[in-house]
């Protein structure tokens, strides 16, 4: 079936610093894929979204793009903030999960000063 | 997209009752699912309930465990029965909105510690 693997926290990063992380999925068909956020104390919030090969999703700063012939789906930052610390998770809409989301384990980022 | 008002925000129960949660949307949706998250981890869908029918449960949830009600299309009911420790989490409620192509929206969710 469909999943989503994303790579092993917790990320400490130093403030300005760039980010990646890593997501790879499994799906049949042409999934949509997403990142969500989920700052501490806080609810899942959307942060970008693509729903085709060789889309870009962007917000605040980060962006990610729908690569189909690598099943990626990487999120990266320029210059990363103290705010920027959270959860990130990676996740997929896919025709074998129906029309729920099939979240990956998610990555904790931690931004110091 | 939708905006969604989960309650109760956190609860502390004995082992053996039950909670129920409740989600309320603001504008009408086909579908609303549910999800468990547990200390650490990552979310699992437990099931997905549509207005008019059965809800649809995950392997390993079961409805006798965690019965749904779904009465209309703007609130559902998630129930926790018999509750052990093992079902400390957060659980939160999930929709599609209509207005945003895959625009899912979470509820804030419900921290639940069982004692």
């Amino acid at each position: 079936g469909d999943s989503v693997t994303q790579m092993e926290g917790p990320v400490t990063l130093s403030e300005e610093a760039f980010l990646t992380i890593n997501c790879t999925y499994t799906a049949t068909g042409y999934p949509s894929l997403f990142w969500y956020v989920q700052y501490p104390g806080e609810g899942l919030q959307l942060l970008l979204k693509a729903t085709k090969a060789d889309d870009k999703g962007s917000n605040k700063g980060f962006e990610a793009t729908y690569r189909k012939e690598t099943t990626s789906f990487h999120l990266e930052k320029g210059s990363v903030q103290v705010s920027d610390s959270a959860v990130y998770f990676c996740a997929l809409r896919g025709s074998n999960s129906g029309y729920a989301l099939n979240f990956g384990k998610g990555t904790s980022l931690l931004v110091t000063p | 997209s939708a905006v969604i008002s989960q309650k109760p925000s956190r609860d502390i129960c004995q082992r053996g009752t039950s909670l129920t949660i409740q989600c309320q949307v603001d504008s009408q949706v086909t579908m609303m699912f549910w999800y468990r998250q547990q200390p650490g981890q990552s979310l699992t869908l437990i099931a997905t309930a549509n207005q008019g029918s059965e809800a649809t449960y995950e392997s390993g949830f079961v409805i006798d465990k965690f019965p749904i009600s779904r009465p209309n299309l703007t609130f559902s009911t998630l129930t926790v029965s018999n509750m052990s420790p093992e079902d400390s989490s957060i659980y939160l409620c999930s929709v599609e909105g209509t207005a945003t192509l895959y625009g899912y929206t979470f509820g804030s969710g419900t921290r639940l510690t069982v004692v």
